[in-house]
């Protein structure tokens, strides 16, 4: 079946350094792919999305790109800031249905 | 903006306790979600909602049940509480338009079963 693998955290970094967060899928079809962020005491809320090869998507100064022959939707960003602490999950959405497969989600903590 | 609210931040309960969790969403949505979210394992969907009366299992349903009677309101039930259980609860809803159908989450319920 379909599926969601996210790296394992939690990634540790200092302010100004740059950020990745790997994803990978497994998928029949063409999904939609997504970034959600959960910051402490929230609940989830979207980052960005793409819904076909090569799309990009960019929120905030996060960047990923959907890539086919990788089947990879890297989470990145140039600089990151403290405020930027917060779990991030990645997910897809099957084709043509309401359902959403999340990984495991990848905390990140910046330091100051 | 779209907001799902969820009836408590934080609850209590005990073993073989009948617990009802309750989400609302104001955008009039049609789809409805319940998740559970524990460490190392992400979200998982216990049940979703397409339509008023409608449900259909998700990936880990037992011991759940829920009840959706009007359109922006969605409950998920304990019948008898365990341990087990324990974990953060997400409600989600998303639209039937459109192709990307985006979840909007509440803050979700922190359920401790004791």
């Amino acid at each position: 079946g379909n599926s969601v693998t996210q790296m394992e955290g939690p990634v540790t970094l200092s302010e100004e350094a740059f950020l990745t967060i790997n994803c990978t899928y497994t998928a029949t079809g063409y999904p939609s792919l997504f970034w959600y962020v959960q910051y402490p005491g929230e609940g989830l809320q979207l980052l960005l999305k793409a819904t076909k090869a090569d799309d990009k998507g960019s929120n905030k100064g996060f960047e990923a790109t959907y890539r086919k022959e990788t089947t990879s939707f890297h989470l990145e960003k140039g600089s990151v800031q403290v405020s930027d602490s917060a779990v991030y999950f990645c997910a897809l959405s099957e084709g043509g249905t309401y359902k959403y497969i999340f990984g495991t989600g990848t905390r990140l903590k910046v330091l100051a | 903006d779209v907001k799902v609210t969820q009836s408590s931040r934080y609850l209590v309960k005990r073993t073989g306790e009948k617990v009802f969790l309750e989400c609302v969403q104001d955008m009039d949505h049609e789809n409805m979600f319940w998740y559970r979210q524990d460490p190392g394992l992400g979200l998982r969907l216990i049940y979703f909602s397409y339509d008023v009366k409608m449900k259909e299992k998700g990936d880990i349903p037992e011991g759940y049940s829920v009840s959706r009677e009007k359109k922006e309101r969605f409950s998920l039930i304990l019948e008898s509480a365990s341990t087990n259980q324990t974990s953060m609860y997400l409600c989600a809803s998303s639209s039937s338009s459109g192709s990307l159908y985006e979840q909007y989450f509440g803050p979700g319920t922190r359920l401790t079963v004791t």
